[in-house]
């Protein structure tokens, strides 16, 4: 049973224009949300959260927007750059430290 | 500091026989995970450890068992292999702490092809 969900296997976006990576869940009880980043031949690195606490949470370019009503996160990349074209996996915690991630979605930025 | 170390970087091996994986995680972190990685199906949760106990495990069959060193590191042992368990291996090491500050960090995983 799939937890997470990334629903779009792929996303081509131009370069400076605006990524947006869409993750939804079920379970209410996840309390922890990140987003990881994933180069071919490694692993996966961390590029950053979100507590259900709150709706949103800015990094430099990375912004994630937490909709728990709707049990949606999304994130956004403003402006893209070719060196972001890589495997996003959102991620969730429930409390005592399982994640359980998403199928991945593949990013491709077009110079 | 150093990152998590995973090794080997690539294992091929037939069915039904069985492989041990290894990994080293980042210096001070307590909790070890394992996580599977196949295509169109993300990363899926095998087990954690920390402290030498595996404290969270996910949906895998018993084929699939590990254990924590007192240093931390860890192994994952796959009996009977069979043709499905192809997969990428990831282990991640973190402090082990339940609070929102709590990350994963991944190592660069093991490739494993079963013939």
């Amino acid at each position: 049973d799939q937890q997470v969900k990334q629903n779009s296997p792929s996303l081509s976006v131009q370069e400076g224009r605006i990524s947006i990576l869409n993750c939804d869940y079920t379970n209410s009880m996840f309390d922890y949300f990140l987003w990881y980043k994933k180069y071919p031949a490694e692993g996966p690195t961390f590029l950053i959260s979100i507590s259900s606490i709150k709706d949103k949470n800015e990094d430099g370019r990375f912004t994630v927007f937490l909709n728990k009503s709707a049990k949606h996160l999304s994130l956004h990349i403003v402006p893209s750059q070719p060196g972001d074209s890589a495997v996003y996996f959102c991620a969730a915690r429930v409390t005592g430290n399982q994640f359980y991630f998403g199928t991945g979605t593949s990013l491709t930025v077009i110079p | 500091k150093a990152g998590v170390t995973q090794t080997p970087r690539y294992l091929i091996k037939t069915r039904g026989q069985q492989v041990t994986l290894s990994c080293s995680p980042i210096s001070g972190h307590r909790s070890v995970s394992w996580y599977q990685q196949t295509p169109g199906q993300g990363l899926q949760f095998l087990f954690e450890y920390f402290s030498e106990t595996q404290r969270n495990k996910g949906n895998f069959p018993g084929r699939f068992s590990g254990r924590q060193f007192s240093n931390s590191r860890s192994e994952m042992n796959v009996s009977t292999l069979e043709l499905g368990d192809s997969a990428l291996y990831l282990c991640a090491s973190s402090l082990g702490r339940t609070d929102p500050n709590e990350k994963l960090f991944f190592g660069s995983g093991t490739q494993l092809s079963v013939l």
